[in-house]
């Protein structure tokens, strides 16, 4: 069974901080790892693919890397305007197209 | 380019009732999923479609239909609803992979509360 945690459950963060998201996984041959970003009463926003271990992607003041368990998205000098709840999913090479998601990290930044 | 919309946005439904959910995508894209969100579990796939007329279960399947009618239209039907169906809703879409190993990035719709008295 595919499993996906995330850790810490909430970080607070003061602007210009910057810190580490994690998430560890376990997923019979994986296809790819997903990141999105939720603001309180939206739906998840895509972020970033990754397909295989020791790549990374960067968007701005994040930026997300891989190996062969766990993913980590880091948070450079972040603003207040980052803080939202940050969302993991891993896709498997067989079965379904659907995604298994992580309880998710919510992030607030102080002015 | 609306993307994935929902509606309703908001429902609260009495013990029994019925309602259908309604997503609807713009991008032409071949896969469209539910999923229902709770606090502290993430999301959870209710059901799939990887087509025009076709649907599979997914996690958490039971007390709930979906139809797949038109390939922008995927319906979710809560028959007779329960408390533990109080939930947000998302749908999501994405494009189907013609061969080889895609991935799909799927892209979520803005959610629907439901609430069952």
């Amino acid at each position: 069974e595919d499993q996906v945690t995330q850790s810490p459950e909430a970080l607070r963060l003061q602007e210009g901080e910057s810190s580490s998201l994690n998430c560890s996984y376990t997923v019979s041959g994986l296809r790819g790892l997903f990141w999105y970003r939720q603001d309180p009463g939206k739906g998840p926003e895509f972020l970033f693919t990754l397909y295989s271990a020791g790549e990374e992607k960067e968007k701005e003041r994040l930026k997300a890397t891989l190996t062969k368990k766990e993913s980590f998205l880091h948070i450079t000098a972040p603003k207040p305007e980052d803080s939202a709840t940050y969302l993991c999913a891993v896709q498997a090479e067989t079965g379904r197209r659907a995604l298994t998601f992580g309880s998710g990290t919510r992030l607030q930044v102080q002015p | 380019n609306a993307g994935v919309t929902q509606t309703p946005k908001f429902r609260v439904l009495k013990t029994g009732q019925s309602m259908t959910l309604l997503c609807a995508q713009d991008m032409n894209h071949e896969y469209m999923y539910w999923y229902r969100q709770d606090p502290g579990m993430g999301l959870r796939l209710i059901h799939y479609s990887v087509g025009e007329g076709t649907t599979a279960k997914g996690e958490v399947p039971d007390g709930y239909n979906v139809s797949r009618l038109k390939k922008q239209n995927f319906l979710l039907g809560l028959e007779s609803a329960a408390p533990s169906q109080t939930s947000v809703y998302f749908c999501a879409s994405s494009f189907s992979t013609s061969g080889g190993s895609g991935t799909d990035t799927q892209y979520f719709g803005p959610g629907t509360r439901l609430t069952v008295l």
